[in-house]
């Protein structure tokens, strides 16, 4: 079975700051992907990055930027300098490879994130 | 319109009352998905269809029934629903690959939906 867990539950920060938001994942599979979406408050899941488990290079989008390590199941999400626009739900989530014709994504409970000017 | 739309965005029903959901992808996707995301829960996968095919009932109430009639557009037929089925409710498509694989999910606004 596939778990996700977000421990931090809420983060507070002061524009500009710096914030990490953990994810760590079980799964059996060796092929699989990591996924982190983020819900302001309009509600829409809105679809940040999505990365397989054989790309553990790390990438950057702007002030977005995610560290993958296979050897401690992680997948961390870092935004810099943070804006008061960065304040929402972030999920990681995780779905194995599937031979049929459909992916099931397992979501953490995310991490809201609040932003303050 | 763009992506994945919902309607309605809001919705208030009486437990005796029947209402639909309806989701619209325009991405030319082939598979769709419902979920439920309740206060304090993760998002529960409720019904998922391939080429308008159910291939997944995570062993929803009978009160929740969906219908795909085509590939681009997918409905949540409520029922008799109880107070606690209050959440919100998101619609998301992706486009599979027959060989497998994982594509991303593309999520719609979701509809805000209050049992009384």
């Amino acid at each position: 079975a596939q778990k996700v867990t977000q421990a931090q539950t809420e983060i507070s920060v002061v524009e500009k700051e710096d914030v990490t938001l953990d994810c760590v994942y079980e799964t059996r599979d060796t092929t699989y992907y990591l996924f982190w979406y983020k819900q302001p408050p309009s509600g829409e899941l809105v679809f940040l990055i999505r990365r397989n488990s054989f790309d553990e290079q790390n990438e950057i989008s702007g002030r977005y930027s995610w560290n993958f390590q296979k050897s401690t199941s992680s997948f961390n999400f870092t935004i810099t300098a943070s804006q008061v626009v960065d304040s929402a739900v972030y999920f990681c989530a995780l779905s194995e490879a599937t031979t049929g014709a459909n992916s099931k994504l397992t979501f953490g409970k995310g991490i809201t994130l609040s932003v303050r000017p | 319109e763009t992506g994945v739309t919902q309607t309605p965005r809001h919705l208030v029903m009486g437990m005796t009352n029947k209402k639909s959901l309806k989701c619209e992808q325009h991405l030319g996707h082939n598979a769709m998905y419902w979920y439920k995301q309740s206060a304090k829960k993760p998002l529960e996968l409720m019904f998922v269809y391939s080429l308008e095919e159910r291939v997944e009932n995570n062993s929803v109430p009978s009160r929740f029934s969906p219908e795909c009639p085509n590939s681009s557009h997918l409905f949540l037929h409520l029922h008799t629903l109880q107070p606690e089925d209050s959440a919100l409710y998101l619609c998301a498509s992706s486009q599979e690959a027959i060989s497998g694989g994982a594509e991303t999910q593309y999520f719609g606004p979701g509809t805000r939906l209050l049992v009384l």
